[in-house]
């Protein structure tokens, strides 16, 4: 069964680096998304992603955060200038549609910023 | 903007018992409704979903209800065994905004 891929599965960065996240959404997909858990919290969702631009972005994607897709399989998640509380799990996901259908998540990138 | 609540944030039950979980959510619009289950350092994973032009559906022991008039819907365990152990989030609207999670563990 195809599946959702995301590179690092585990990233440490110093406060104020920038950080890229990486992602290869299922191939026949067509729409993107990432999402934040910070440790012992719910999934938040970030933004979401179609045809090469954002359709939808949550309060918590601030200008510090952007997303590319740079080739036909990549999606990538860019932190521009890290804090302590960007620290947690990021997950990539996918889905074929754009309504009332299920996601893909990959495993996720532990991000911790020290 | 879209608000879903979960109860309980935990849940206790003897191998074989049934859990139920139940989410409200506020928008109106929500059409699409799934549960998703996560284990301890995992991904999210689709367990059932269900669309608003339903009001139950079945898949083995796990079954979801849908009361879109009082806008809450419910995931049903039934013959819950340890491997069911895990955090179960509900989510509603196309964005998937998810509930807080509820921890659900099943003792031997």
């Amino acid at each position: 069964e195809p599946e959702v891929t995301q590179t690092p599965s585990h990233q440490v960065t110093q406060m104020g680096q920038e950080v890229i996240l990486r992602c290869v959404p299922i191939s026949n997909h067509l729409y993107f998304y990432w999402y934040r858990q910070i440790l012992g919290q719910k999934v938040e969702f970030l933004v979401s992603f179609y045809n090469n631009e954002i359709s939808e972005k949550s309060e918590i994607f601030d200008d510090q955060f952007s997303v590319e897709r740079p080739d036909g399989s990549n999606f990538t998640l860019k932190i521009r200038s890290t804090k302590l509380e960007d620290s947690a799990m990021y997950f990539c996901a996918s889905s074929d549609a754009e309504f009332r259908t299920p996601l893909h998540f990959g495993n996720g990138t532990r991000l911790t910023v020290t | 903007g879209e608000n879903v609540e979960q109860h309980p944030s935990t849940l206790s039950v003897q191998e074989g018992d049934s859990a139920v979980i139940k989410c409200t959510y506020s928008d109106s619009a929500s059409n699409y409704f799934p549960w998703y289950k996560q284990e301890l350092g995992k991904r999210p994973q689709l367990i059932i979903d269900i669309r608003s032009n339903v009001g139950e559906k079945k898949d083995q022991r796990i079954a979801v209800t849908l009361n879109k008039t009082a806008k809450h819907f419910s995931l049903h365990i039934t013959e819950t065994q340890p491997e069911d152990s895990a955090v179960y989030f509900c989510a509603a609207t196309d964005k998937l905004i998810f509930g807080t999670g509820t921890r659900l563990q099943v003792f031997p």
